[in-house]
């Protein structure tokens, strides 16, 4: 299977300050079909997950444009220029290229 | 609006049986490969069946292989998985998704426990 390996594991960031998280994989994730499916996810306590990346670096629906993503092969990184409050939460990396579908093991984003 | 909404967990004992629904408005399934994804308590994420938009192929986690059936209905939109011979492991909530995430209901939680 396809580990994906988050870094860091926990990431504490100052209001306004921006924030990055990177997404390791043990495999490229750059599938036969040209496109390569790494997705970044948000979930807030108690709530499901919201789809922020989806194939590496486009903005899902009513993404802030403050969320980007980017990367290729094995390496991906999730940017927030600026964290916000409502940031705080759990971000995961999946990947769709290879089954089992697989997701990092999450980062947890808190405010200093 | 979309709404994807899961139904059918609920406390089962050790080798019981239990069938997720999972009911989808605002899109058609059947244009998407579906999913089922599961959060164990304290765990991360895991990808634990999908299935192909027309139902002629679908994929499963080893530890559910042989125990666990996907399936779908795209006259009505939805969405299911029978689970069998359950194990204390297979406790988590259970969420019906897209298989690129785009879209997730709220869950639904299944415990398995004596």
């Amino acid at each position: 299977d396809v580990v994906l390996t988050q870094s860091p594991f926990s990431l504490p960031v100052t209001l306004g300050q921006p924030a990055s998280i990177s997404c390791r994989s043990s495999q490229s994730l750059a599938h036969s079909d040209g496109n390569t499916y790494l997705n970044w996810f948000q979930q807030r306590p108690g709530q499901s997950p919201r789809r922020l990346i989806y194939k590496v670096s486009n903005r899902g629906s009513g993404v802030p444009d403050r969320f980007s993503g980017s990367g290729s092969g094995t390496d991906f990184t999730l940017r927030i220029s600026r964290v916000e409050a409502e940031d705080v939460a759990l971000y995961y990396c999946m990947q769709g290229t290879l089954w089992p579908h697989t997701f990092g093991q999450g980062t947890k984003l808190e405010i200093k | 609006e979309v709404q994807v909404v899961e139904s059918g967990g609920g406390v089962v004992q050790p080798g019981g049986s239990l069938r997720l629904s999972c009911a989808a408005s605002g899109f058609s399934i059947s244009d998407q490969w579906m999913s089922w994804v599961r959060r164990a308590p304290g765990k991360g994420l895991e990808f634990v069946a999908k299935i192909k938009q027309d139902g002629s192929a679908q994929y499963y986690v080893d530890s559910v292989k042989g125990r666990f059936t996907i399936s779908r209905d795209n006259a009505k939109n939805s969405l299911y998985m029978q689970m069998n011979s359950l194990r204390a492991e297979d406790t988590a909530v259970y969420y019906c998704t897209t298989s690129g995430g785009a879209f997730w209901g709220q869950g639904t939680l299944v415990t398995v426990s004596s």
